[in-house]
């Protein structure tokens, strides 16, 4: 069964101070890794796509790093606007359609 | 922003009632999801759809049927509503899986609540 874990629950921040959300996860063939970004009482929205051990992908203060078993977003001197929910989600090599598991999330908040 | 419209936003009703939620997209995507989210469990797939008139099950599809009879619209029903079916329903769409896989577009959500 597919698993995806996220830590640490909840995160604050003083605006400008670095730091990195994680993603664990259990996938049976990893067809791709994804980020999205959740304000409160909206919907989730795509950030990016990781498919391989060694990827990076980059956009303005967020930066997602891949290895065989974990994830992590690096927020480089976040700002008040950052703040959001931040969803991880796997999809394995076998099945169709882009059928996801998320993990629960990491909740952000960065203060002034 | 993907053309997505879930309906209603909002809804209470009451265990036993049937209850038929709405997504409607103007993308022309091909899937089109149903997602539920509550704290703890994150966003868990009910069911998809590939197409009109072809579904399949997510991985908490008990109590819940599907349709779609126009690419445009992906209706979720809850036949018989229970509490534990209160929750945040949200619709998403994508594209080919094999363009664009985890790429998904998520509507504003659809709070019920059943009392």
């Amino acid at each position: 069964e597919d698993q995806v874990t996220q830590s640490p629950e909840a995160l604050r921040l003083q605006e400008g101070e670095s730091s990195s959300l994680n993603c664990s996860y259990t996938v049976s063939g990893l067809r791709g890794l994804f980020w999205y970004r959740q304000d409160p009482g909206k919907g989730p929205e795509f950030l990016f796509t990781l498919y391989s051990a060694g990827e990076e992908k980059e956009k303005e203060r967020l930066k997602a790093t891949l290895t065989k078993k974990e994830s992590f977003l690096h927020i480089t001197a976040p700002k008040p606007e950052d703040s959001a929910t931040y969803l991880c989600a796997v999809r394995p090599l076998k099945g169709g359609g882009n059928k996801l598991t998320f993990g629960t999330g990491t909740q952000l908040k960065v203060e002034l | 922003d993907a053309g997505i419209t879930q309906s209603p936003r909002h809804k209470v009703t009451e265990t036993g009632t049937p209850v038929t939620l709405r997504c409607h997209q103007t993308e022309n995507h091909r899937y089109m999801y149903w997602y539920r989210q509550d704290p703890g469990h994150g966003l868990r797939l009910i069911h998809y759809s590939y197409g009109v008139k072809d579904t399949d099950k997510g991985e908490v599809s008990d109590g819940y049927s599907v349709s779609r009879s126009k690419t445009e619209d992906f209706l979720l029903t809850l036949e018989s509503a229970t509490s534990s079916q209160t929750s945040v329903y949200f619709c998403a769409i994508s594209e080919s899986p094999s363009g664009s896989p985890g790429e998904l577009f998520f509507g504003e959500g659809s709070r019920l609540t059943v009392l």
